[in-house]
């Protein structure tokens, strides 16, 4: 069964902390995808991969890194947190061809 | 790059009614393209998903409409009923980047 991977599910952490969320997916897809959901800004594009060692700029980047470890791992990392980051955050992986786009369950972030 | 607008933003209908919720896209290379409910708390679930053509696909309760020409993308549920309030989002997969990108959403109440 397709399967995308999350954690934690919740975080809470300080102004200036620092954040690593998981994703891991068993689907053998190419593309992985960090999105932020915020009310009346829907999903935003923060970065994505089409495998690992690869990384591409989304529409949302600032304040974010990622890394692509394997193709079943991809990770994003807050390194001075601050409150504009606090949100939803989901991971999605796709195939090569974008035919199957699976999401994750979403972690929430809270910058305190 | 690829600018996705989604309408209405918010939508309240009558059960039995129907509901169109439409997306325009920006970017002629999109050729795969997603409609997603979400309910509250919850990730995003897949209604359908079309290809790069002018399409009509029929789910349970509802029609997807796909026209490449006006790239303009619509989904019509026909006789709402309470189950179906929920968000929905589109989403446009652009051939180029291999980018997933998402309107802001509409949000749907259906009164009994």
């Amino acid at each position: 069964e397709a399967a995308v991977t999350q954690s934690p599910r919740n975080k809470v952490t300080v102004t200036g902390g620092n954040v690593t969320l998981s994703c891991r997916q068993t689907n053998s897809h190419n593309y992985m995808y960090w999105y932020r959901q915020d009310t009346g800004h829907g999903l935003r594009l923060i970065h994505y991969s089409y495998g690992a060692g690869n990384l591409q700029i989304g529409d949302v980047p600032d304040g974010y890194k990622a890394t692509r470890t394997t193709q079943e791992d991809f990770f994003l990392l807050l390194e001075l947190a601050s409150p504009s980051q606090t949100s939803l955050y989901f991971c999605a992986s796709s195939d090569a061809e974008g035919t199957e786009v699976f999401f994750g369950k979403g972690t929430r972030l809270t910058v305190v | 790059g690829e600018q996705v607008e989604q309408r209405p933003p918010h939508l309240s209908v009558r059960e039995g009614d129907s509901a169109v919720i439409t997306c325009t896209y920006t970017d002629p290379n999109s050729y795969y393209f997603f409609w997603y409910k979400q309910e509250p708390g919850a990730s995003l679930q897949l209604l359908m998903k079309v290809f790069s053509s002018t399409e009509i696909n029929e789910g349970q309760g509802f029609t997807v409409l796909l026209n490449k020409k006006d790239k303009r993308l619509s989904l019509n549920l026909t006789a709402a009923h309470p189950g179906d309030s929920a968000a929905y989002f589109c989403a446009v997969r652009t051939g180029n980047t291999g980018k997933l990108i998402f309107g802001l959403g509409t949000t749907l109440q259906v009164q009994p």
